[in-house]
């Protein structure tokens, strides 16, 4: 597709139980970053991979939280043991790196999770 | 770390008004800087964005902000509020030598008919 694309755009679990969320980026973007949006704060920084690089990881919250990468394209995202507080939209954003210059960022339209 | 700082969480406008939402950066040399507006149910998408070249940006749907590097700000505003701009605006800042997008905590914009 033309767009970052992100799935599922909204579940519901139990406290408790694992979820992947899922990124499609923008084909050829070879930068991929997930943020994490929480109900009246601001954008969270969570993990960052950049082609074949060692993925930055230092925004993840707790080790119940894992990003993988394959093939340098489709990421998902693995929440384990879910926890009320998760409860959360769940971003993901793409970006080539070289048009316009670092930091034009591509999102997707996200993945709001809801821990009961 | 870079980091901006928005001055208000919430600004209500009536159309047709002046839209300033307020955005200052911790920096000691110039970063770049971004605005990103978010839609509801929406994600995030680009404003506008200050790479050096010019200090004064102009983005899309009328926006534009400028930088001055002397109160380390980079303002938005819009001559004309229409309802359609009712939105939650994000102020932005990357490092020249990083790749971590820090965001402020968000502007929700209200325009009042």
């Amino acid at each position: 597709g033309a767009g970052v694309s992100q799935s599922p755009s909204n579940k519901v679990t139990e406290k408790g139980k694992d979820v992947e969320l899922r990124c499609d980026p923008i084909s050829g973007h070879t930068a991929l970053y997930w943020y994490r949006q929480s109900l009246g704060q601001g954008l969270e920084f969570l993990i960052y991979f950049q082609g074949n690089s060692a993925p930055d990881k230092s925004g993840l919250p707790s080790d119940r939280f894992s990003a993988e990468r394959t093939g340098g394209s489709v990421s998902t995202l693995t929440i384990q043991r879910t926890q009320q507080e998760d409860s959360a939209v769940y971003l993901c954003a793409s970006s080539s790196g070289l048009a316009g210059g670092p930091g034009e960022l591509f999102f997707g339209e996200g993945s709001r999770l809801t821990v009961l | 770390a870079q980091s901006v700082t928005q001055l208000g969480s919430h600004v209500s406008v009536s159309e047709g008004a002046l839209v300033l939402l307020r955005c200052n950066y911790s920096s000691s040399v110039p970063p770049y800087l971004f605005w990103y507006v978010q839609y509801p149910n929406q994600g995030l998408q680009l404003l506008l964005k200050y790479t050096s070249a010019a200090t004064l940006v102009k983005g899309i749907n009328g926006f534009e902000a400028e930088f001055k590097k002397s109160e380390t700000s980079f303002h938005l505003t819009k001559p004309s509020a229409h309802m359609s701009d009712a939105a939650e605006y994000f102020c932005a800042v990357i490092a020249n030598n990083d790749y971590k997008l820090s965001f402020g905590a968000g502007t929700t914009v209200t325009v009042r008919a």
